[in-house]
């Protein structure tokens, strides 16, 4: 089993959409969570982190749940702006990185 | 925020030749940097952790005499791929943490493209 899990998609939506992508993780003993974002053939960049009351930014909300080691990202109002891939990241003595969900807004 | 910049960003080489990738933090001092190797359509890999003034820790699998890791300074870490071959071709990209350890911010480089013919 892979160490940190997300479906790969691609997930085609209409600007507008709202779009929801799950991860999981396999070590129970992981500290930290967070969604980075990639565009294509370019370096990640943290999205935002991930705690376990939940946190939002704006059309991003990230989620947690430890018991059944799951994260998730919703995004709401998608742009066209936010097609790339979310890569799912997890701590535990080191950041340990999914294969990553690819987005793809259409008009 | 934090800078991280790397070079280069492409290069071509020969089979056989060495080639050698720059990991500059601009802003701060980067006690630790991470190599990561990404293939086409795969996540990133961690290759090692570079430490400052110390040997750097190697991930399993990864061999440390073909990828050679020096971090002399507190801003500058060298990841020098020797003997390239065809199947070294991919994207390498480093990164630091400006925070505490494990604080997840990590800040990466634009990322360097080998390709080795």
């Amino acid at each position: 089993r892979k160490e940190v899990e997300q479906d790969p998609g691609p997930f085609n939506v209409p600007e507008g959409a709202t779009v929801a992508f799950n991860c999981t993780y396999s070590n129970s003993a992981s500290q930290s969570f967070f969604w980075y974002r990639q565009d294509c053939r370019k370096e990640p960049k943290l999205l935002m982190s991930v705690y376990s009351s939940g946190n939002e930014d704006g059309r991003f909300t990230a989620q947690l749940n430890r018991a059944s080691q799951y994260i998730s990202l919703l995004i709401r109002d998608s742009k066209l702006s936010d097609s790339a891939t979310y890569l799912c990241v997890v701590s535990t003595d080191k950041l340990i990185f999914g294969t990553g969900t690819r987005l793809q807004v259409f008009p | 925020g934090a800078v991280v910049s790397q070079h280069p960003s492409r290069v071509i080489c020969k089979s056989g030749t060495s080639v050698k990738i720059e990991c500059r933090s601009l802003d701060f001092q980067a006690t630790t940097m991470f190599w990561y190797r990404q293939f086409p359509k795969k996540s990133l890999m961690l290759m090692a952790t570079s430490n400052e003034g110390s040997k750097a820790t190697y991930e399993q699998g990864v061999e440390k005499d073909k990828f050679l890791i020096n971090h002399a300074s507190l801003t500058l870490s060298t990841l020098t791929v020797t003997s390239a071959h065809p199947e070294d071709s991919s994207f390498y990209i480093c990164s630091a943490q400006a925070g505490g350890a494990n604080t997840g911010e990590l800040f990466f480089g634009e990322g360097s493209r080998l390709t080795v013919l």
